[in-house]
């Protein structure tokens, strides 16, 4: 099974801040990563595929990068919308999520 | 636009079977060659992938829950749906049912709003 690592567990950023969140895998997965934000109370919802495609209606300050085993999700000038858990997921072989990084307003 | 909604039990007394439906609605369950989950999130933790219907029929099952799980699919009512056998405590957790992506974009979209299942007696 591979295993996905979210770090930090959580991160504490300022309002119109950038925010970059990490994802490694335990071995490679090509570009075949996915992420998910999940806000209290709510499904996770689709943000990232392909390491770096946007999902529809995704806005263009969320971006992602990385392939093999390392991962980034960067998110430009944070909105106060943005604060919530994020999660990443590998389906390189078969289907794996790390455990969340947190994100909180500072 | 596709849409996804779980139903059943919230309640599941422990070592009986947890059953879930999820109706698919804005398009026929057999469109587009699409594949079906299932996901779990215990309360306050992170996700579980639980089990994959593909549109070939075949299943993919997490090895951790294989020996206790069921995936099926019931075109005629646009629906699939769970079970998950002998349950205990550690069962509990809000279910997911979810678009999986076809070969190569194994992504889950949309999610349904998930439903809750307390084990207990």
């Amino acid at each position: 099974e591979i295993v996905m690592t979210q770090s930090p567990a959580t991160l504490s950023v300022s309002p119109g801040e950038r925010a970059t969140l990490s994802c490694r895998a335990s071995q490679s997965v090509s570009s075949d990563l996915a992420w998910y934000q999940q806000k209290p109370g709510q499904a996770p919802r689709l943000l990232i595929y392909g390491a770096s495609t946007r999902a529809t209606f995704i806005p263009a300050r969320f971006s992602g990068s990385g392939s093999g085993t390392e991962f980034t999700l960067t998110i430009s000038s944070l909105q106060s919308e943005d604060f919530a858990i994020y999660y990443c997921q590998q389906y390189n072989n078969w289907y794996t999520f790390g455990q969340g990084t947190k994100l909180e307003i500072k | 636009q596709l849409q996804l909604q779980e139903s059943g039990p919230g309640l599941v007394k422990p070592s009986e079977t947890l059953s879930l439906i999820c109706t698919v609605s804005g398009g026929p369950i057999t469109f587009n060659s699409n594949n079906w989950a299932w996901i779990r999130q215990p309360p306050g933790k992170g996700l579980e992938y639980i089990a994959t219907m593909y549109y070939s029929g075949n299943t993919y099952y997490n090895p951790s829950l294989k020996s206790r799980v069921t995936i099926s699919v019931d075109t005629s009512e646009n629906q699939f749906s769970l079970k998950l056998s002998s349950v205990t405590a550690a069962d509990t957790a809000v279910y997911y049912c979810a678009r999986h992506g076809r070969s190569g974009s194994n992504w889950f979209d949309p999610w349904g709003h998930g439903t809750l299942v307390t084990v207990s007696s």
